[in-house]
């Protein structure tokens, strides 16, 4: 158990929905990062955020938006949901910006399945 | 972050040596060489990192070569639930940037 936590753990949705994911980090961990691990993709980076404020972009589409708020808690939002957004949404978080050792604690994982 | 080239995939025997190799000939001198590994569809798995020295840890034991050009991550004594996707990855210790994880290595382990 690595201390993070995603909820829900399994979401079905249609095309044009919007959906949320949410992520509880380690207590203490003040970044959050979210990736998205779909088959022919594999892990790719979507946004980090340190303490409240994003410190980081990687291929985050513009329909997809995220925040941390004062609690540290995250929330992944994805909009005009579309066939290939299915995929694996992962959390991590860390002490600091990328870590004292770099080490990032990931959460199991929210499965999102757009029919 | 400097690229890294992984094997696609490996065997290895149960109860053996399992030893995966990593190419990262453009390592900047302050990048450190991280390990990471996935089981099946779950989150992924810190194992090692290091910058110079040799580490080991109770998962495993990095090695990298004089040159930092590569390295090699050994599981001492593998079994089946050794069997995963293993991530090479370079990086500065504290960037901001997110891990950039690539294909890795899928470890098979066989009973």
């Amino acid at each position: 158990d690595s201390g993070v936590t995603q909820t829900p753990k399994h979401l079905i949705t249609a095309t044009g929905q919007r959906v949320t994911l949410r992520c509880s980090p380690r207590s203490g961990d003040l970044s959050v990062y979210w990736y998205q691990q779909s088959l022919d993709q594999g892990l790719q980076f979507l946004i980090h955020y340190y303490n409240g404020e994003e410190r980081a972009k990687g291929n985050i589409l513009e329909r997809f938006s995220a925040q941390q708020f004062p609690d540290l808690h995250s929330e992944l939002n994805l909009s005009s949901l579309e066939l290939g957004d299915s995929a694996l949404y992962f959390c991590a978080s860390s002490l600091t910006t990328g870590g004292n050792t770099g080490e990032l604690f990931f959460g199991e994982g929210s499965r999102l399945t757009v029919l | 972050d400097a690229k890294t080239t992984q094997p696609t995939s490996m065997d290895c025997a149960e109860g053996r040596a399992a030893n995966l190799p990593c190419n990262h000939s453009t390592i900047s001198g302050n990048e450190y060489v991280y390990w990471y590994r996935q089981i099946h569809s779950q989150g992924p798995q810190y194992i090692i990192h290091g910058l110079k020295n040799n580490e080991t840890n109770e998962m495993a034991s990095l090695i990298i070569t004089e040159d930092r050009k590569s390295s090699t991550l050994i599981l001492p004594h593998a079994t089946l639930r050794d069997t995963a996707v293993y991530y090479c990855i370079v990086r500065v210790g504290r960037g901001a940037d997110g891990l950039t994880f690539g294909k890795g290595t899928h470890l098979i382990i066989q009973p």
